[in-house]
């Protein structure tokens, strides 16, 4: 099946400092989805991107769709230790199929 | 409180022992669907519908059964469970397809020996 390349697969950080993942992929998508996922619970959405060359923001949270509308890319700044989890990307192939990415399971040492 | 609900929440069953895990969401949602996550994997689509009678195949089929009879329920049959469907399931809602957020529940864990 199809999988989006997520990286980092998984990053160990000092609270206060800035976080970047992103998402490459082979094929081109019409929206770009951010999700965190908490332990023991499923995904929850944090942004949404639609139009490539789109820059979004949510808080410390910011993205952006690729010109090539083929990536993605994830930036939190000042993390804090609520960050800890595990972030994955999704495309959106067509209206109703998701591609997700492999996840970056994010850390952060008080 | 607009919510999915899953059951079972875990599961463990031998293999080829049927079984279904339910879906249900209280939002009026017309697209629901189905994921797996595995370790390293991350999330795959199983299947997902796009209203009542509606559904597709999403990136990983084989194994699987789906059926969309009412708009609130979406369950998830494994007529034959085997070993590799050992997994952690989640079902998802959103209003629509597309560029609508999608709803997580929080999962059913398998096991199949």
């Amino acid at each position: 099946g199809q999988q989006l390349n997520q990286s980092p697969q998984s990053m160990f950080i000092q609270e206060g400092e800035d976080v970047s993942m992103n998402c490459t992929s082979s094929s081109i998508f019409n929206t770009w989805l951010w999700y965190k996922q908490d332990p023991g619970e499923g995904p929850v959405l944090l942004i949404a991107l639609y139009k490539a060359g789109e820059l979004t923001s949510n808080g410390r949270l910011t993205a952006q769709f690729g010109i090539t509308r083929k990536d993605s890319f994830l930036n939190i700044s000042a993390s804090i230790p609520s960050d800890v989890g595990i972030y994955f990307c999704a495309g959106l192939l067509g209206a109703y199929k998701y591609i997700f990415g492999t996840g970056t399971r994010l850390k952060v040492l008080a | 409180e607009a919510q999915v609900t899953q059951n079972p929440r875990y599961l463990i069953t031998v293999t080829g022992k049927k079984l279904t895990v339910t879906c249900s969401q209280n939002m009026n949602h017309e697209y629901m669907s189905w994921y797996r996550q595995d370790p390293g994997l991350g999330l795959r689509q199983i299947y997902y519908s796009m209203n009542v009678e509606v559904t597709d195949k999403g990136d990983v089929p084989e194994g699987y059964k789906v059926s969309r009879k009412e708009k609130r329920n979406f369950p998830l049959i494994l007529e034959s469970p085997s070993p590799n469907q050992t997994s952690l399931y989640f079902c998802a809602s959103s209003l629509t397809g597309g560029q609508y957020e999608q709803y997580f529940g929080p999962g059913t864990r398998l096991t199949v020996t």
